[in-house]
């Protein structure tokens, strides 16, 4: 079965330090991998979809890697800011015909003034 | 283009009584899921749906029903809610396998 895990399990860095979330996955057969954020009492708003055959993905502050072989991604925030404040959660998409998401339980990142 | 639309926002019920939470996309999405998010337990799939017609349960399926008649809907019923059920539901959907998915905004249930 498919375990994901995120560590730290929470984060607290000063404004303008860089900010590095962890995600590993057991099994390497996956999609894609899908980076979310989710504020209180909030939906998850997708940031970054990353496919099983690519190595990075860039979206203006955010960049995540793939490394399918050893199970690992990471997410990297440049310049953080109070308010990248937030829950993030990575998700594997799992390679059966029903596509299913398996979930990390996510790292809780307090950026401070 | 709405999105994934997910009603009501907030719920309260008392043991016993159902109800269903409704989900609809606007994406002609065919891949559909409802989540549930509780402290310390992360988000665990409850059922899921590959398309009209086409449902299977997912981890935590006791005490929930779906059905998908068109591809724009999802609703999930509660038959007989108790207080082990109070939980935040997300509702999500996707285009195909090689796509991200799509959440809505959710429902936060409570039983009493």
């Amino acid at each position: 079965k498919q375990e994901v895990t995120q560590i730290p399990a929470a984060l607290s860095v000063p404004e303008g330090e860089n900010l590095v979330l962890n995600c590993s996955f057991t099994d390497s057969a996956i999609y894609n991998l899908q980076w979310f954020r989710q504020d209180p009492g909030k939906g998850l708003t997708s940031l970054l979809l990353i496919q099983s055959s690519q190595r990075e993905q860039t979206s203006g502050r955010l960049n995540a890697s793939l490394d399918k072989s050893s199970g690992r991604s990471t997410l990297y925030i440049a310049a953080s800011q109070p308010g990248d404040s937030a829950t993030y959660l990575c998700a594997v998409r799992l390679t059966d015909s029903w596509g299913k998401l398996q979930f990390g339980a996510g790292t809780q990142v307090v950026v401070t003034p | 283009n709405a999105g994934v639309t997910q009603t009501p926002k907030f719920q309260v019920l008392k043991t016993g009584q159902s109800m269903t939470l409704q989900c609809a996309q606007d994406m002609n999405h065919e891949y559909m899921s409802w989540y549930r998010q509780d402290p310390g337990m992360g988000l665990r799939l409850i059922h899921y749906s590959v398309g009209a017609g086409i449902t299977d349960q997912g981890e935590v399926p006791n005490g929930y029903n779906v059905s998908r008649s068109t591809t724009e809907d999802f609703p999930l019923r509660l038959l007989s809610a108790a207080p082990s059920q109070t939980s935040v539901y997300f509702c999500a959907s996707s285009p195909m396998q090689f796509y991200g998915y799509t959440f809505g905004s959710g429902t936060r249930l409570t039983v009493v």
